[in-house]
């Protein structure tokens, strides 16, 4: 089985950068796209990042994606932090039939 | 405006089932293959199933908790999809989502997402 994996929890300062990885289990990162969620409380996810590293429009340019294959991991980099991307944070990708998503990233911004 | 709205949850015993409906609007329908997310109180989020359009087979696809139990059904006359879950149990309780791509570049993105509708076995 394809298994992404996440940190559980990043912290950091407002205006800081933070990077939230995300590792797969076998086969190449590299090979389907990776797509990342925003999750507020309360809320429904909403897409940060989709193809990797493409963002939807009203997405700040703040929110960037990259894949490294070396690590066979993507990874979503958060600049400027403001106190509202505090969140929890999905990576997805697919295992060529089934959609797959990591655990989660707790984001605290403080 | 891309809209996804989710109804028919609620409370059901262990052993019930269930039917979700998802209706859509703002977007080709009858184009787009649909999922089904789910989200355990507290938990991560966990993809359910998804149906493809007719166009490329309208086949079903569904996460190994659920196979078995779960039926997945379109009516592109209405644009509303659904799912169907039966021999519900505890672990079956969570919001769940409906989602599609629309600008990712395959279908295996999840660009649009309803609000939920919550789902408690119980």
């Amino acid at each position: 089985n394809f298994i992404l994996t996440q940190p559980h929890s990043v912290s950091e300062s407002p205006g800081k950068t933070v990077i939230i990885s995300c590792t797969g289990s076998s086969g190449s990162i590299a090979s389907n796209y990776v797509q990342w969620y925003q999750q507020r409380p309360g809320s429904a996810p909403t897409t940060v990042i989709y193809d990797d590293n493409r963002r939807p429009s009203g997405v700040p340019d703040r929110f960037s994606g990259s894949i490294d294959s070396s690590s066979n991991s993507a990874s979503l980099t958060i600049s400027g932090l403001k106190t509202e991307d505090e969140a929890d944070y999905y990576c997805q990708s697919y295992d060529g039939t089934n959609h797959v998503f990591g655990g989660g990233t707790k984001l605290t911004v403080l | 405006e891309v809209q996804l709205v989710e109804s028919g949850g609620g409370l059901v015993k262990p052993g019930g089932s269930l039917r979700l409906s998802c209706a859509a609007s703002g977007f080709s329908f009858s184009n787009a293959w649909m999922n089904w997310v789910r989200q355990a109180p507290g938990k991560g989020l966990e993809w359910v199933g998804r149906i493809k359009s007719k166009t490329d087979g309208g086949t079903t696809d569904y996460a190994t908790p659920v196979s078995g139990r779960a039926n997945i059904s379109r009516d592109d006359s209405n644009k509303t999809f659904y799912l169907q879950m039966n021999s519900l149990k505890t672990e079956d309780t969570a919001v769940y989502y409906c989602t599609t791509a629309h600008y990712s570049s395959s279908w295996y993105g999840n660009d649009y997402w309803g609000q939920g509708t919550l789902v408690t076995v119980s």
